[in-house]
């Protein structure tokens, strides 16, 4: 079956930085996504992976294994209003994305 | 970039009404739309699929004659809750993506409330 697993919730310090899991198993594989969701708002794009590595984009950084099924979404110099739900979603063969319930991020002053 | 709209932002209807949900692709073309509903604190959950011209594409468990999908155009797909009830109060999400590995563009979502 599909699955994916991340952390139900972490939290954070202002200024720090926080890295959130992802290992996912899929029928087949198009790339991850990750997406950012303010409680009570639809998701917002953040990063897509399809190749193995790290792809870096400002203060958001995402890294991709294929071989193990993993990602994680690194995430600096934390703000305030980083705090939101962070959504991994592989993208399976049928180019369907599958989505996990999202990792729950709190950042305390 | 690309932009999807999406409207109303939050409906408050009677039990046994029937509510419809616009999504419009704004800048491009959408053959293919997706709608969500998402309950409190869980997951994006897939309820269709939406296509130009054509039949949607249910999920397992999803009534297609209580959730009525219409995608007549290139821009535009509608989603109708037929005879909602309370237990259809969600946050109802579309969004469309602008090719076939790239990445959705959401609308802003419509949250529900049946009395």
């Amino acid at each position: 079956g599909q699955n994916i697993d991340q952390p139900t919730e972490m939290t954070a310090t202002e200024g720090a930085i926080v890295q959130i899991n992802c290992t996912y198993q899929t029928s087949g594989f198009n790339g991850l996504f990750w997406y950012q969701q303010h409680a009570g708002e639809a998701p917002t794009f953040l990063s897509y992976n399809v190749l193995d590595g790290l792809e870096e984009k400002g203060r958001f950084s995402s890294f991709l294994s294929r071989s193990k099924g993993y990602s994680y979404l690194l995430l600096k110099e934390l703000q305030m209003k980083d705090s939101a739900s962070y959504l991994c979603a592989p993208m399976d063969s049928n180019y369907q994305l599958i989505w996990g319930a999202g990792t729950k991020l709190i950042i305390k002053p | 970039g690309a932009v999807v709209s999406q409207h109303p932002s939050w409906v408050i209807c009677k039990s046994g009404t029937s509510v419809k949900i616009e999504c419009r692709s704004l800048d491009f073309q959408a053959t293919t739309m997706f709608w969500y509903r998402q309950f409190p604190k869980q997951s994006l959950m897939l309820m269709a699929t939406s296509n130009e011209g054509s039949k949607a594409t249910y999920e397992q468990g999803v009534e297609k004659d209580k959730f009525l999908i219409n995608h007549a155009s290139l821009t535009l797909s509608t989603l109708t809750v037929t005879s909602a009830h309370p237990e259809d109060s969600s946050f109802y999400i579309c969004s469309a993506p602008t090719g076939q590995n790239e990445k959705l563009f959401f609308g802003s979502g419509t949250q529900l409330s049946v009395l």
